[in-house]
């Protein structure tokens, strides 16, 4: 199956700074990445989809200028968490989908934000 | 709109138990149904999935069928290993529509020795 690398896997950040998150499709071109968060012993809470070339959707109560995602091509997209602060902090994941709409995530970034 | 529900858990089991973990589903069109696994500390992973209704997907001794008529996708192994300890979540994306994936709250299952 297609393969959606995600770095880094984890860090840890002061309160204030900001935190790229990367994913990169790397066998196909993944027209479409959703960018997830998960808090512990939840499900995914679809966070914003991204289309290359074009500006994010964000899901409603998403504040877009914290969470800031670009798809400038078809293989990168990025989520920057700005200005973090300790509420930020959880499990992050993203996923492009497939042509029979299953879905191939990346393997998660764990933020701490202390 | 589409929704997908999922049994609580955790469900906990011993080893070489069979495993059952319900699943249904609501949805306007005509979606495909996946079953997804996540081990600790790591993204999700494709299980199994079927595309249309009587299908059956397997995988990793795991099955499940898609049942229109009752629509329901329920996760079957018939004996699980400590291994398979992991939190499981249920999906349905509509390839003919916007492929947002829609998914389970997630299942927890603890195997012990």
């Amino acid at each position: 199956g297609a393969v959606v690398s995600q770095h880094p896997s984890w860090v840890i950040c002061k309160s204030g700074t900001s935190v790229k998150i990367e994913c990169r499709s790397l066998d196909f071109q993944a027209t479409t990445m959703f960018w997830y968060r998960q808090f512990p012993k939840q499900s995914l809470m679809l966070m914003a989809t991204s289309n290359e070339g074009s500006k994010a959707t964000y899901e409603q109560g998403v504040e877009k200028d914290k969470f800031l995602i670009n798809h400038a091509s078809l293989t990168l997209s990025t989520l920057t968490v700005t200005s973090a602060h300790p509420e930020d902090s959880s499990f992050y994941i993203c996923s492009s989908t497939g042509v029979e709409a299953e879905a191939f995530f990346g393997q998660g970034t764990r933020l701490t934000v202390v | 709109g589409d929704s997908v529900t999922q049994m609580e858990g955790p469900v906990t089991l011993s080893e070489e138990a069979f495993l059952t973990i319900n699943c249904t589903y609501t949805a306007t069109g005509y979606p495909s149904l996946f079953w997804y696994v996540q081990y600790p500390g790591e993204g999700l992973q494709l299980l199994l999935k079927a595309t249309k209704a009587d299908d059956k997907g397997s995988n990793k001794g795991f099955e499940a069928t898609y049942r229109k008529e009752t629509t329901s996708f329920h996760l079957e192994k018939g004996s699980v290993q400590v291994s398979d300890s992991a939190v499981y979540f249920c999906a349905l994306s509509d390839p003919g529509g916007s492929y947002i994936p829609t998914f389970g709250r997630g299942t927890s299952l603890i195997v012990h020795p």
